[in-house]
Parts: C-alpha cells; structure tokens; sequence
C-alpha cells in the first residue's frame, strides 16, 4: 500500500492567514495527489486534482504543489468559511489511500 | 446534473452482514469513464478507502477489508451496492459513495450525502 503522511495533523489560524498543509507518499505518485475538503457533518468536496488544478467552482485562494513525494495544499488568504478538515489522496494506485487529515481552526 | 444517494439499514448487529445500496441518478453508471467507490469514516476519525468498481464489474478492495467486503454493480437500475460481513462495532461509520475517474485525475469528484451505520446489538 502507498501510505499517506500529512502534516499538521491540526493547526489554528486566523482570517486572512497564509496557511499550507503537506502531504507526503511513501513511494512516487508522479502528481496522482487529490486534495478534499470536509466540514463537520458533510460528505468531503474535491477542492485540488493531479497536484495542482483546481476543481471547477473551487475559489482561487487555494492552490496545490508538488510532485513524486512531496504535495502542498495552500491557502493565500483563510476565509471563515475555509474552517474545515482537509484531507489529501492518492489515485497513482488502484488501491486508494487518504492522508490522516489536517483539522484547520480559529485562532 | 450527476448525484448519488446512499441507502440501507443504520443499526446492523455484531456478525451480522451490512448492506447498503448507492444510486445513481442524473448520468449513467455505465460510462467507461468511472469507477465507482465506498468509502467511510467512523465517527471522530479520518476517511478510509473500503473499495471500487467498474460498470464491467472490476472491483479493487482495501486490502485490510478485502476478506469481508462484496462490491457489486447493477447496470439496470444504476446502482452498486456493497456487502460487508461479519462486522463489529468498529465497522460503525458513515458509509460514503462517489464517483472516481474522468477528467479529474482519478479523484473522487462526486459524493454522496453519507449514510450512519451503528454497529450494536
């Protein structure tokens, strides 16, 4: 299995903080990395697909990096809407694998 | 536009077998396009993976699930439905169904609302 590794497994922010959030495969993933995020009660939304395009309805301040191993999720400028959980994914494999999640809270 | 609806019981007893069903409506489970896949998360924790399947009939399984999960797909009524058997309190959860593949990079791009399943005799 490809194990993901995310880091920070929580942080505390505040409106209008630059926040980043990293991801990392056990083995290379080329850009098969998917970035979701969840808020509290409701299914996860894909906000990031293949490292670094933005799902369509997703708001520009976030934005994806990376390759092979290492992955970044960031956002420009926290909304208070943008309190949430996000999680990261790998789709390299058949055999999917989610990051442990980073819970993103007011500071 | 596309969306899917998890159904089945939410209270299945130890041993027993849960079976929910996710239907597909506004698009065809039968394109070529997608997977279609089970996930869930149990309550205060992180997303797990249970499985996928093609239209075909393909499936991948999470191989810490893989003995005790069935995926199957009903091209005739647009649905696909998973079996996972002999559970225990630790397979309480919502249950999740979505979409995997097309344009997105094989990401999940489509989910469904969520079904609670509590384990408990």
């Amino acid at each position: 299995d490809i194990q993901m590794t995310q880091s920070p497994s929580s942080l505390s922010a505040s409106v209008g903080d630059r926040v980043t959030i990293t991801c990392r495969a056990s083995q290379s993933i080329s850009s098969y990395l998917n970035w979701y995020q969840q808020k509290p009660g409701k299914a996860p939304k894909l906000l990031i697909y293949a490292a670094s395009s933005l799902q369509s309805g997703v708001p520009s301040r976030f934005s994806g990096s990376g390759s092979g191993t290492d992955f970044t999720l960031t956002i420009s400028s926290l909304q208070p809407e943008d309190f949430a959980t996000y999680y990261c994914q790998q789709s390299y494999s058949s055999l999917v694998t989610f990051g442990q999640g980073t819970k993103v809270e007011i500071k | 536009q596309l969306q899917l609806q998890e159904s089945g019981p939410g209270l299945v007893k130890p041993s027993e077998t849960l079976s929910l069903t996710c239907t597909v409506s506004g698009g065809s489970i039968s394109s070529s396009s997608y997977y279609w896949g089970w996930i869930r998360q149990p309550p205060g924790k992180g997303l797990e993976w249970i499985g996928s399947i093609y239209y075909s009939g393909s499936t991948y399984y999470n191989p810490s699930l893989k003995s005790r999960v069935t995926i199957s797909v009903d091209t005739s009524k647009n649905q696909f439905s998973l079996k996972l058997s002999s559970v225990t309190a630790a397979d309480t959860a919502v249950y999740y169904c979505a979409r995997r593949g097309g344009a997105t990079h094989d990401a999940f791009d489509i989910w469904g609302q969520g079904t609670m399943v509590t384990v408990s005799s």
